[in-house]
């Protein structure tokens, strides 16, 4: 299995401050199409998952322009340019390169 | 609204059978691979199984391979999880959700599966 890290796991940030989240994926996520198929999920308290990132750096429908994700090969990151108390909650990156698909451990985003 | 709804968790004994359901609404879900995604309380997320547009082609994560059996109706808009033989270990909210690997990404809000004696 490709085996997904990320770090930090606790993200202490001040409100209107920058945020930075890492993963690191075991093996490349390039396919043979050329894509890289690294997607990046927000999970707020008590909520179900939600996508805000597909393909390492695509904004899904609705995602404030605050998110942003980058990253190639093995290593990416999640940034947020400004926190706001609505980003409060669990982030986790997947993989779907390759089955079974895999996630991260999770980063808990709190305000200080 | 583009929406899945999933039902049928609930409280199973320890080798007990399941079968979750996910109805889809909004979109095409003929032309979509799905997927069933599950978080034990406190933990994190373990995609479980997914499965072809067509139904030809079906993946599921070892630790439910022989146990549980993802299919589709199409016809229904709905995909479901049977899952026999439960263990503890399969306590979980299990989410329905759209594999991703392009712009259309959703999951459901999820049902719980609870196995205890």
């Amino acid at each position: 299995d490709v085996v997904m890290t990320q770090s930090p796991l606790s993200l202490p940030v001040t409100l209107g401050q920058p945020a930075s989240i890492s993963c690191r994926s075991s093996q490349s996520l390039v396919y043979s199409d050329g894509n890289t198929y690294l997607n990046w999920f927000q999970q707020r308290p008590g909520q179900s998952p939600r996508r805000l990132i597909y393909k390492v750096s695509n904004r899904d429908s609705g995602v404030p322009d605050r998110f942003s994700g980058s990253g190639s090969g093995t290593d990416f990151t999640l940034k947020i340019s400004r926190v706001e108390a609505e980003d409060i909650g669990v982030y986790y990156c997947m993989q779907l390169i390759q089955w079974s698909y895999t996630f991260g451990q999770g980063t808990k985003l709190e305000i200080k | 609204e583009v929406q899945l709804v999933e039902s049928g968790g609930g409280l199973v004994q320890p080798g007990g059978s399941l079968r979750l359901s996910c109805a889809a609404s909004g979109f095409s879900f003929s032309s979509y691979w799905m997927g069933w995604v599950r978080q034990a309380p406190g933990k994190g997320l373990e995609w479980v199984a997914n499965i072809k547009e067509d139904g030809s082609e079906k993946n599921h994560v070892d630790s439910v391979k022989g146990r549980f059996a993802i299919s589709r109706d199409n016809a229904k808009n709905s995909v479901y999880l049977q899952m026999n033989n439960l263990r503890a270990e399969d306590t979980a909210v299990y989410y329905c959700a759209t594999p991703g690997w392009g712009p259309f990404g959703i999951w459901g809000q999820g049902t719980m599966v609870t196995v205890s004696s």
